[in-house]
């Protein structure tokens, strides 16, 4: 069956500009996360939706990071303004109970 | 923080067994040990969780000390497409939350 997708796969911006990445979790799926890998590190956590909960939003990094999930699925994490220690591969996850299925990733460069 | 200590990098011979160690020593009595593994430029992908008792699927086999304070991941028959990070995780099981993810231990295996 379809997994979590995730798009872009890759994007290239520049400096102080704001982008927007979109994850589409397995259907059904009422927990959404977001993770990002900078090179050679590890995963960090930034933000996980569960249902119409307030989401838990204790790993963003600073007010230049928000994310939304609209109708309870798809998710669009954005950073404004980016910085170039922004660049790294931003992961989303979704899971049911509490096996989470990683999307293949956005890989963000700031130039 | 968190709470494991895997050694960063090991060897293995294709066709043996991969033994891969966690140290888990602050771990509370509500939480299991979970293994994730990452192939390159793809999302993580879950293994296996126990508690105390030792497990098996179809993947891995998951050996957990009796005082619970380290576990041993063991693949049986290392494939060169089981080189991966492996991450060694605890935390409450069977519910939605994030994942606190250490370094892991990068798997190499030998042809």
């Amino acid at each position: 069956g379809a997994g979590v997708s995730q798009s872009p796969s890759n994007k290239v911006t520049e400096k102080g500009k704001d982008v927007e990445l979109r994850c589409d979790p397995i259907s059904g799926h009422t927990a959404l996360y977001w993770y990002r890998q900078s090179l050679g590190q590890g995963l960090e956590f930034l933000i996980y939706f569960q249902g119409n909960s307030a989401p838990d939003k204790s790993g963003l990094p600073s007010d230049r990071f928000s994310a939304e999930r609209t109708g309870g699925s798809v998710s669009t994490l954005t950073i404004q303004r980016t910085q170039q220690e922004d660049s790294a591969v931003y992961l989303c996850a979704s899971s049911l109970n509490w096996e989470q299925f990683f999307g293949p990733g956005t890989r963000l460069t700031v130039l | 923080d968190a709470k494991t200590t895997q050694p960063t990098s090991m060897d293995c011979a294709e066709g043996r067994a991969a033994n891969l160690p966690c140290n888990h020593s602050t771990i509370s009595g509500n939480e299991y040990v979970y293994w994730y593994r990452q192939i390159h430029s793809q999302g993580p992908q879950y293994i296996i969780h126990g508690l105390k008792n030792n497990e098996t699927n179809e993947m891995a086999s998951l050996i957990i000390t009796e005082d619970r304070k380290s576990s041993t991941l063991i693949l049986p028959h290392a494939t060169l497409r089981d080189t991966a990070v492996y991450y060694c995780i605890v935390r409450v099981a069977n519910r939605d939350d994030k994942i606190i993810f250490g370094k892991g231990t990068r798997l190499h295996i030998l042809p």
